[in-house]
């Protein structure tokens, strides 16, 4: 169980062009989902905290207008990197939270996003 | 910054000997999770600490966690070549919001 997937896994486009990542929970609902950025031998980074149902809360310095973030369905967040450039070249992963108030707040991930702006 | 840190950044050791890796976090947590990374793919969870666990086991891993510094470490014992991989602390603060904040990663290498 818990399982989260990314689509696509790997993504190349024109520099100019938007491009949109799906992240899916499929066995559960996610209340919250989250997105990450990581660079080449580098940590993960929050982005964004995604709501079902509402705003996005963007954490400092990302550009929301250029991160767009759709939280729909309590099964799908989406990204949507707009008028991408090569600096947005990067492995974008998503991680969904269940809900509740548990202590252990655990987030499941899914596998990653690798987009390549050209 | 809030991230946490780790050391060392990078190690490499022989198969057969142990690795530590070290996380140091700045804020009060609920928990600290260990995350390992093989390059260029997703995040495998390894192993969750609670803030009122002192050390925890599981297989060849051991998490030790001392709130009072603020630190943690993770000891693969008898490693191996497939433990090749980077390691990422995680904290979940007490602030509520149910973020995760990363640490830089170590990035272990075990020479076969």
């Amino acid at each position: 169980g818990a399982v989260v997937s990314q689509h696509p896994s790997r993504v190349i486009c024109k520099s100019g062009t938007s491009v949109k990542i799906e992240c899916r929970s499929l066995d559960f609902q996610a209340t919250t989902m989250f997105w990450y950025r990581q660079f080449p031998k580098k940590s993960l980074m929050l982005m964004a905290t995604s709501n079902e149902g509402s705003k996005a809360t963007y954490e400092q310095g990302v550009e929301k207008d250029k991160f767009l973030i759709n939280h729909a369905s309590l099964t799908l967040s989406t990204l949507t990197v707009t008028s991408a450039h090569p600096e947005d070249s990067s492995f974008y992963i998503c991680s969904a939270r269940a809900g509740g108030t548990s202590a252990q707040n655990e987030q499941f991930f899914g596998p990653g996003t690798r987009l390549t702006v050209l | 910054s809030q991230q946490g840190e780790e050391d060392p950044q990078a190690l490499s050791i022989q198969e057969g000997e142990n690795a530590t890796m070290n996380c140091s976090y700045k804020t009060s947590i609920n928990n600290l999770q260990w995350y390992r990374q093989n390059s260029g793919r997703g995040l495998v969870h390894l192993i969750l600490i609670r803030s009122n666990e002192r050390e925890k086991h599981s297989g060849r891993l051991r998490v030790t966690l001392d709130t009072s510094k603020k630190s943690s470490s993770l000891l693969i014992t008898a490693s191996r070549a497939a433990d090749t991989a980077s390691y990422f602390c995680a904290t979940v603060p007490t602030s509520g919001t149910y973020k995760y904040i990363f640490g830089t990663g170590t990035r272990l290498k075990v020479l076969a």
